[in-house]
């Protein structure tokens, strides 16, 4: 069974500059999160859809970043302008949930986004 | 805010010694713990998910307890070795508003050496 896919697995891009990251989850898994971990940190939620809906956004810049998960399955992750500060491994994960049941999350390979 | 605290923030051990990391969190209302692994360079990958009800969880070499009422959880690892070198996290689901959202510490950094 395929793990989550993420691409591209690096990008290094001029600051002012936009950069968007794919993600493919889990087959079936209904939830899918994106997580942005800066060096020597430990991941921080950017955003968390339940199907095709963003249900946990507070801690996604909005000014520069979205987000969007069409049909409830791939999801991309947009960054415009890109900042110094943007640089940082960015993490898709998915799981599956409903309910009561709250199941593993799976983590792809990120991407590392270097802004220089 | 749930905040998730990691000790020791690294750790170097001869193979074949028997591992403990520690992993403590501010709120107990958690939903559950799960310890990763991640290599350099690397995702993150699941190694075990104990849920609030749960007191421990064995997979292998590796055994993870918790205690919710003191906000703590530890990852036993059996009889290490070289390839167990990694760096090793623990995140908390929380319930109520943020129900879902994942609480990560730092870290613990394990290099094992032959």
């Amino acid at each position: 069974e395929a793990g989550v896919v993420q691409s591209p697995r690096y990008k290094i891009i001029e600051k002012k500059q936009p950069v968007a990251f794919w993600c493919n989850p889990i087959s079936g898994h209904n939830t899918l999160y994106w997580y942005r971990q800066n060096l020597g940190q430990g991941p921080e939620l950017l955003i968390r859809y339940e199907n095709e809906e963003a249900v946990d956004d507070s801690q996604l810049p909005k000014d520069r970043f979205s987000a969007e998960r069409l049909k409830g399955v791939d999801s991309t992750l947009k960054i415009q302008p890109a900042e110094l500060g943007d640089s940082a491994v960015y993490l898709c994960a998915s799981s599956e949930t409903g309910g009561a049941l709250w199941t593993e999350a799976f983590f792809g390979q990120g991407t590392r986004l270097t802004v220089v | 805010k749930q905040e998730v605290t990691q000790i020791p923030a690294a750790l170097s051990v001869p193979e074949g010694e028997n591992l403990v990391l520690n992993c403590s969190f501010t709120d107990s209302a958690i939903y559950n713990l799960q310890w990763f692994r991640q290599d350099p360079g690397k995702g993150l990958t699941s190694l075990l998910l104990i849920q609030s009800s749960q007191r421990e969880q064995t997979s292998g070499r590796l055994n993870a307890s918790l205690d919710k009422s003191s906000g703590r959880s530890t990852l036993y690892i059996a009889a290490s070795q070289p390839g167990d070198s990694a760096t090793y996290l623990c995140a908390v689901s929380s319930r109520g508003s943020t129900l879902g959202r994942l609480y990560f510490g730092r870290g613990t950094q394990l290099t094992v050496w032959p």
